[in-house]
């Protein structure tokens, strides 16, 4: 299996445009994690599904930040209107089922300017 | 809710010695996993080895092993005959034993390791 595949690996965008992040978990495991990191507060959760179903939303900073998984192997997480205190790297995982270690993409950086 | 603290913002090591990474982490749970994942400069998290709370023996991964300290909370990790490719960010994380809709991982705020030739 390739593992977690993020794109864009890096994203420049101006303050005020939309921003869409993509993810693709790997086949067959039934949860999705997305994680913000930053210097200041380190690795966040910012959501996480089970079966394409969102779980636990609590970490979406605010109404800017939405998530959705359509399928089982694809997952969006979108900024809109995007700020530059929004710049941080995004880093998308998955696990196999509850009981198992989540594996991580390589991130997307995002610069908001 | 857990959290999960990394004392050491920075160590480093001679090449060939050995380095412990200590982690502490604050539970009301009887059950859970305690995991020590690898940031390299490539960003990549990699998983390094991971620990069931129920089970008494310490996790070993090659050279890499853990001392597990449930009563005392502590999950520190062990690097023995260091290398300069071990050179990364080290995170300690935890997870519940799952149940539903509480599966979420949670991670210390890493520490940097650097291997001196």
């Amino acid at each position: 299996d390739a593992g977690v595949i993020q794109s864009p690996r890096h994203e420049v965008t101006e303050m005020g445009q939309e921003v869409t992040l993509r993810c693709k978990p790997i086949s067959g495991h039934d949860y999705l994690f997305w994680y913000r990191q930053t210097m200041m507060r380190g690795l966040e959760l910012l959501i996480y599904f089970n079966n394409n179903v969102p779980i636990d939303d609590s970490g979406m900073p605010e109404d800017r930040f939405s998530a959705k998984m359509p399928n089982a192997s694809f997952s969006t997480l979108k900024i809109q209107p995007s700020e530059p205190r929004d710049s941080a790297v995004y880093f998308c995982a998955s696990s196999h089922d509850r009981n198992t270690e989540a594996f991580f993409g390589q991130g997307t950086r995002l610069t908001v300017v | 809710a857990q959290t999960v603290t990394q004392s050491q913002p920075e160590m480093s090591v001679q090449e060939a010695e050995t380095v412990t990474l200590s982690c502490t982490y604050d539970t009301s749970e009887s059950d859970y996993y305690l995991f020590w994942y690898k940031q390299p400069p490539s960003r990549q998290m990699i998983l390094v080895i991971r620990q069931e709370a129920y089970k008494q023996q310490n996790a070993t991964e090659n050279r890499f092993s853990v001392n597990f300290q449930k009563a005392a909370k502590s999950f520190s990790l062990k690097i023995s005959d260091s290398q300069l490719g071990d050179a990364a960010m080290y995170f300690c994380a935890y997870r519940n034993l799952p149940y539903f809709g509480n599966e979420k991982l949670t991670f210390g705020t890493g520490t940097r390791l650097t291997i001196i030739p």
